[in-house]
Order: structure tokens, then sequence, then C-alpha cells
């Protein structure tokens, strides 16, 4: 299968300080990606697609201002946590969805911990 | 309603007993049919993949797809410690980027 990768894998900050996580497709081009937010023990919760050139799309009850979305390349997207507070540690996942198939395929995860 | 509906168990079998994982969905339009296995503290790894109706097989693993009861299932035979993880249904309609998934079941393989 396809290979996305998300770097880094896992992060401590302090609370109020920014948190760039990035997601590549490795060998295919991916004009949408998708980043979740998982809790333990529960599903995946769908923040945002990131389409390759525009604005991304929020699902409803996601600051958009506060989890900013770049997707400025066709194998690159980046979700920036600004300003961030313990609530929002968590394990963030991105997906990217191969042309032509509908497949989606996962990145790692980041483990955000908000001190 | 939700859109897609998966028993999130928790699921125990002995090694070498067969699984079945199991979805429901409400919605006619869904094509494509994914399930995915997730480690503890990993991303979700691509299982098998179906278009339409029909089943899949790939090893020990088989999908299944009853597009007339909205049903999708996936059998794992002879399981194994190593496949231990929760499992995630997803599907996805037609020329949509929107992925519908289901909350995940968690399987636990005794050795």
């Amino acid at each position: 299968g396809a290979v996305v990768s998300q770097h880094p894998s896992w992060v401590i900050c302090k609370s109020g300080t920014s948190v760039k996580i990035e997601c590549r497709s490795l060998d295919f081009q991916a004009t949408t990606m998708f980043w979740y937010r998982q809790f333990p023990k529960q599903s995946l919760m769908l923040m945002a697609t990131s389409n390759e050139g525009s604005k991304a799309t929020y699902e409803q009850g996601v600051e958009k201002d506060k989890f900013l979305i770049n997707h400025a390349s066709l194998t690159l997207s980046t979700l920036t946590v600004t300003s961030a507070h313990p609530e929002d540690s968590s394990f963030y996942i991105c997906s990217a969805m191969a042309p032509f198939t509908n497949e989606q395929f996962f990145g790692p995860g980041t483990r955000l911990t908000v001190l | 309603q939700k859109e897609v509906e998966q028993d999130p168990g928790p699921l125990s079998v002995p090694e070498g007993a067969i699984v079945s994982l199991n979805c429901t969905y409400s919605n006619s339009a869904f094509q494509y049919f994914m399930w995915y296995r997730q480690y503890s503290r990993k991303g979700p790894e691509l299982l098998m993949y179906t278009y339409s109706s029909g089943n899949k097989e790939d090893g020990r693993f088989t999908a299944q797809v009853d597009k007339s009861s909205k049903y999708i299932s996936l059998f794992i035979r002879d399981s194994q410690p190593s496949d231990s993880a929760t499992y995630l249904c997803a599907m996805s309609a037609i020329g949509g980027n929107q992925f519908y998934f289901g909350t995940g079941t968690s399987l636990t393989v005794i050795p």
C-alpha cells in the first residue's frame, strides 16, 4: 500500500505555544488529505478536509483559527495547533486519498502533549 | 441514526478461531468499502478495499459486501495473537471524498 508519513511522531510543548505537524504522501500525489483527532479508546474524529491549493473544509465544532491547515503541494499538508492548551493533547492522524481509487491511507499519527 | 454502525466489542477469541467483524450502514450511495486495522498508538492500516458487492480474499482475510442488506463483514481465519487490534470499517460514495467510519471493534486473540 501507499505510504504516508507524519512528523513529528510525538511532541511535548508548553501551554500557549504553537505546534506544527507535517503529513506527507511519499509515493503518490494526494489532492485531498484529511486530519483526524483520536482520544484513547475512541474512534477517529474528522477535523478537516484539506484540498491542495484551496482552503480546508472544517467539521462543525472545529476552530479553524486554532487548527490551521495548509496543503501547499500535492504531497504535503500541515496542521498547526496554535496557542495550544492541555485540552488539545491528543493523537492527531492524517490521511491521504489516493487518486482514482478512493483509497485512504493513514499516517502513523502524532501524539501531542501540552503541559 | 448513524451512517455506519459497528459493534465496539470488545471481542476475545482463542488463537486459531475464525473471527467475524461486521458493520451496517444506511446510505445506499456507498460504493467503496474499507477495513482498517489499528494497533494501539498507531495510525490505521488499510487491510481490505472493495468496490460494490461481493467477496474479496487476501491471505487469512476475507471482506464481504452485501449491498442489498447494507452489511459488510471482515472474516479472519486462523486468528493469531498479532491480530489483536481495533478494526475499523469505512465507506464512501463514488466521487465523494467524505469517508464514514465505524467506531471500531476491539479484538483480542488469546494464545
